[in-house]
């Protein structure tokens, strides 16, 4: 079936390094792919999303390019904060609407 | 303002008792879900509803069931539970339930067995 695979966490940065979270895909179509953040105590937002090959997805500095050729959504952001510390979950839609996630990878940023 | 609303937010019981998880959304949306958050964060679809109608239902013990009086509302009462259903439960809406539609998230319902 549909799957996500996310790289593992925790990842630890520097305020203003950069950041990449590999996440990469499984899936029999051409789903939609998203990113989600979620701060801590709180649910899930969408942070990101792209609807098809070589889209890109861009919010408040993070970027991710769907990669058909290499099934890959890879999230990144050239400079991070303090305040972009929380988990980070890839996404896909699954045959019937539903969100597939990958685990999740938390991102602690020190100042 | 809020689009998702779930309550209670924090949820502490027994062994074996029957407890149920509300949930609202004021976005138009005609879809509705719930996940499952274990302990190692990760998340899966339990139920889905389309205009009141069950679309998915994962294999998920039938001590859950979930419930939908109008596409607004979709609550999800849990029956004699199990140490195991430890969670923290999400409630979601989109329009359409398409590939396209992001869907907005509650904030979760911390669901403590003792």
């Amino acid at each position: 079936g549909d799957s996500v695979t996310q790289m593992e966490g925790p990842v630890t940065l520097s305020e203003e390094a950069f950041l990449t979270i590999n996440c990469t895909y499984t899936a029999t179509g051409y789903p939609s792919l998203f990113w989600y953040v979620q701060y801590p105590g709180e649910g899930l937002q969408l942070l990101l999303k792209a609807t098809k090959a070589d889209d890109k997805g861009s919010n408040k500095g993070f970027e991710a390019t769907y990669r058909k050729e290499t099934t890959s959504f890879h999230l990144e952001k050239g400079s991070v904060q303090v305040s972009d510390s929380a988990v980070y979950f890839c996404a896909l839609t699954g045959s019937q609407g539903n969100l597939i996630f990958g685990k999740g990878t938390k991102l602690s940023v020190k100042p | 303002d809020t689009a998702v609303s779930q309550t209670p937010k924090y949820l502490v019981t027994q062994m074996g008792n029957d407890k149920s998880i509300k949930c609202e959304q004021n976005l138009g949306h005609d879809t509705m879900y719930w996940y499952k958050q274990d302990s190692k964060k990760f998340l899966k679809i339990m139920f889905s509803y389309n205009n009141k109608e069950l679309i998915i239902n994962e294999t998920v013990p039938n001590r859950f069931s979930p419930k939908s009086p109008d596409k607004a509302h979709l609550n999800l009462h849990i029956n004699s539970l199990e140490l195991g259903d430890s969670a923290v439960y999400f409630c979601a809406s989109s329009q359409g339930g398409g590939e396209n539609q992001p869907q907005h998230f509650g904030d979760g319902t911390r669901l403590s067995i003792l």
